[in-house]
């Protein structure tokens, strides 16, 4: 079962090239997120979309570009990246709004990006 | 401001004996609580979760945990733990009034030995 799905898993780009992650989530909810996950670092919130709207921007360069056509797409577009900006991206999905939250999240199994 | 706490950044043990992974949250409402697995190379899992009633929370994979409000504990326990549970393991706690959103500790790398 592959509620949430990110591609591409791996990912290996200079620091002049553009590329983006795509995330895509089948369960339904109306929230999704976007996590860095850097070696011996605690897991980093980069971005949240409830009802696809931005609700949380938790100063992150703007290297980094968000989308989120609609409730079940999320994407990050790259650009000019750094090589520390390597890590394991993580997308995730929740439902937010409404009854019956509690804040659990779905991972997708990420992406491993590396700047060289 | 709500955090969580867990004490021990790496946990070996040999093979088929019991382990207990730590974990500690600041709040003075009450609370959500979760634990996640991460295997190499992969995302975050559920175990478990804690949002009401027994305290004694009983997950996947052999895995429980228990609630103790007076000592703000959620600690993940397993009687006899295999090599395939070597993995990351993260804490976290959401609560109501903060929208639920997720806080995330520091994590907990489970190294089981033959």
């Amino acid at each position: 079962e592959t509620g949430v799905t990110q591609t591409p898993r791996h990912l290996v780009m200079g620091m002049t090239n553009k590329k983006s992650l795509k995330c895509e989530q089948h369960l339904g909810h109306n929230a999704m997120y976007w996590y860095k996950q850097s070696a011996k670092k605690p897991l980093e919130l980069m971005f949240v979309y409830s009802l696809e709207e931005r609700v949380e921007n938790n100063s992150v360069p703007s290297r980094f570009s968000p989308e989120c056509p609609n409730s079940s797409h999320l994407f990050l577009h790259l650009h000019t990246l750094q090589p520390e900006d390597s890590a394991l991206y993580l997308c995730a999905s929740s439902q937010m709004a409404g009854t019956g939250n509690t804040g659990e999240l779905f991972f997708g199994e990420g992406s491993r990006l590396t700047v060289l | 401001a709500q955090s969580v706490t867990q004490l021990d950044s790496q946990v070996p043990v040999f093979e088929e004996a019991p382990v207990e992974l730590r974990c500690n949250y600041s709040s003075s409402v009450s609370v959500y609580l979760f634990w996640y697995v991460q295997y190499p190379n992969q995302g975050l899992q559920l175990l478990l979760k804690y949002l009401s009633g027994s305290t004694l929370v009983k997950g996947i994979n052999g895995f429980e945990a228990e609630f103790n409000k007076s000592q703000t504990s959620f600690h993940l326990r397993k009687p006899s733990v295999h090599i395939s549970d070597t993995a990351e393991y993260f804490c976290a706690v959401s609560r109501p009034d903060s929208s639920y959103k997720l806080i995330f500790g520091s994590g907990t790398r489970l190294l089981v030995r033959p």
